[in-house]
């Protein structure tokens, strides 16, 4: 059972352009979270989606930020017009429920830098 | 608002070493909290899991508690060995509304033991 996947692991962008990053849940997971981790700073909540809805998008910056979560395919968190300020690692998480008792799992991240 | 203090920051410790790792939440009426390490560049990985209703979990070296009233978390690392060096997350889950399920997370405490 593959873990969460995410891809691509580092992208750079230079100002203006757009970032697609996706994550494949956990096999069997439909509840998927995506952080964001500032240097020194700890993880921030962004957005969580089940298949085709999104659920909580409290944490999502208004502008520029998009999340989809489609009934076939990754998920994918989208962010148009990068600015400096969005260089970050981003996080996807999946879970198989949100039972007290489910354990979220994370992905290795993607490495966003923006030049 | 919910907020997560990790204390100390850092911790350099001699391999062999028995240490505790703290947190502690302002909000009690959390769901459960998870314990992670990460290593540089990584992502996360989950080491335990506590639900509300439990008082500790173990897993090998790790045991981890929880005062839920107090509104803090040990993590108890025994016979430290330099493979353990990694920063050390807490995350409380709680019920954020309308079917939502958020992770706060602590700014982590950065582990170093020493061969």
């Amino acid at each position: 059972n593959a873990g969460v996947m995410q891809n691509p692991r580092h992208l750079v962008r230079r100002r203006g352009q757009e970032a697609r990053l996706r994550c494949s849940p956990m096999k069997g997971h439909s509840h998927v979270y995506w952080y964001r981790q500032l240097p020194e700073e700890g993880l921030k909540f962004m957005v969580y989606l089940q298949k085709e809805n999104i659920i909580d998008e409290s944490g999502m910056p208004k502008e520029r930020f998009s999340a989809e979560f489609p009934k076939e395919g990754p998920s994918i968190l989208r962010i148009q017009q990068v600015v400096r300020g969005d260089s970050a690692a981003y996080f996807c998480a999946s879970s198989p429920g949100t039972a007290p008792g489910n354990t979220i799992y994370f992905g290795e991240g993607s490495w966003l830098t923006v030049v | 608002k919910q907020e997560v203090t990790q204390i100390p920051a850092a911790l350099s410790v001699p391999e062999g070493e028995n240490l505790v790792l703290n947190c502690s939440f302002t909000d009690s009426a959390i769901y459960n909290l998870q314990w992670f390490r990460q290593d540089p560049g990584k992502g996360l990985t989950s080491l335990l899991l506590i639900q509300s209703s439990q008082r500790e979990q173990t897993s090998g070296r790790l045991n981890a508690s929880l005062d839920k009233s107090s509104g803090r978390s040990t993590l108890y690392i025994a016979a430290s060995q330099p493979g353990d060096s990694a920063t050390f997350l807490c995350a409380v889950k709680r019920y954020s509304g309308a079917g939502s399920y958020q992770l706060t997370f602590g700014k982590g405490t950065k582990l170093s033991v020493i061969p």
